[in-house]
C-alpha cells in the first residue's frame, strides 16, 4: 500500500551494528505496528503504538526498540543486531477514530534485512 | 493462549476452486480477516467478517465462519495465476482490538 512507506527495503548489515528501520505513513491513522516475518512463522508482534505517547510490547520485543517521532512516523531500531534477527520486517496501521472502522491493518511494503 | 493455525501448503489446478481453511482459539474475536501477500510484496486486505456473520461472498471470494467450531474458510471461484500468493487468516482480539493475530499463512499454488 503506497500510503504506507518502509526505508530502507533491503538492507545488510554485521552483528553487533546499530540499524534502524522507518516507517512512515500518509493516512492519517493513530495506530502503527511492527511486525517481522520469518517462513512458516507468519507474523509476530514486536511493538505497537496507539498515539505518540501510547507504546507497547508485542510478544517478541526483546532486542528491538521503537519510537513514535510523530502520528505518522514510526522508526524500529536494533541496538545491537544479531543474526536471528534476519528476517522480513513489516509497518502496519488502522485507524480506531473512524466509526466504521473494522480495525483492518495496512501494511507496508517490507524491509529485507540481513544480519550477518 | 491465542492462537490462529493453517495449513502451509495448498495446490490448485486453474479453473477449480480453492479452499483455505483457518482455525483459531480466542472466542472473543470481534473480525477475522483474509491477507494476500504477493512475492516480495506486502499483506494486502482481502475480506474481513464480522464476528456476529457466517457467510460473507464478495465476487470470487466467499468467507465461511463457523463460531461453535472457531473455523474461517476462504474460497476463492475459478482460481486463476494470479491468485499464487501466500493467504494469512487473522482475527482481532481484545474489546479495543489491540491486537491482530496472524496465522502462519498458507501458499496456494496453481497448477495448469
Amino acid at each position: 500500500d503506497a500510503d504506507v512507506t518502509q526505508t530502507p527495503r533491503n538492507r545488510i548489515t554485521k552483528t553487533g551494528k546499530r540499524i534502524m528501520l522507518e516507517c512512515s505513513q500518509t493516512k492519517g491513522h493513530d495506530r502503527m505496528y511492527w511486525y517481522r516475518q520469518d517462513p512458516g512463522l507468519g507474523l509476530r508482534l514486536i511493538y505497537y503504538s496507539f498515539d505518540v505517547k501510547d507504546i507497547n510490547k508485542g510478544e517478541i520485543s526483546d532486542g528491538y526498540s521503537v519510537s513514535r517521532q510523530a502520528q505518522a512516523k514510526f522508526s524500529l531500531s536494533l541496538e545491537s543486531a544479531i543474526p536471528n534477527q534476519t528476517a522480513l520486517y513489516f509497518c502496519a496501521t488502522s485507524d480506531s477514530r473512524s466509526g466504521s472502522s473494522t480495525d483492518t491493518q495496512y501494511f507496508g511494503p517490507g524491509t529485507r534485512l540481513t544480519v550477518l | 493462549g491465542e492462537d490462529v493455525e493453517q495449513s502451509l501448503f495448498l495446490s490448485v489446478r486453474e479453473g477449480d476452486s480453492s479452499v483455505i481453511n483457518c482455525t483459531y482459539t480466542d472466542s472473543s474475536s470481534t473480525y477475522l480477516y483474509w491477507y494476500k501477500q504477493e512475492p516480495g510484496a506486502g499483506l494486502q486486505l482481502l475480506t474481513y467478517i464480522f464476528s456476529n456473520m457466517d457467510m460473507k461472498q464478495d465476487q470470487r471470494l466467499t468467507v465461511l465462519l463457523n463460531k461453535k467450531d472457531k473455523h474461517l474458510s476462504l474460497r476463492i471461484a475459478d482460481t486463476q495465476t494470479g491468485d499464487s500468493a501466500i493467504y494469512f487468516c487473522a482475527e482481532s482480539i481484545g474489546s479495543s482490538a489491540s491486537k491482530i493475530i496472524f496465522g502462519s499463512g498458507t501458499r496456494l499454488s496453481i497448477r495448469p
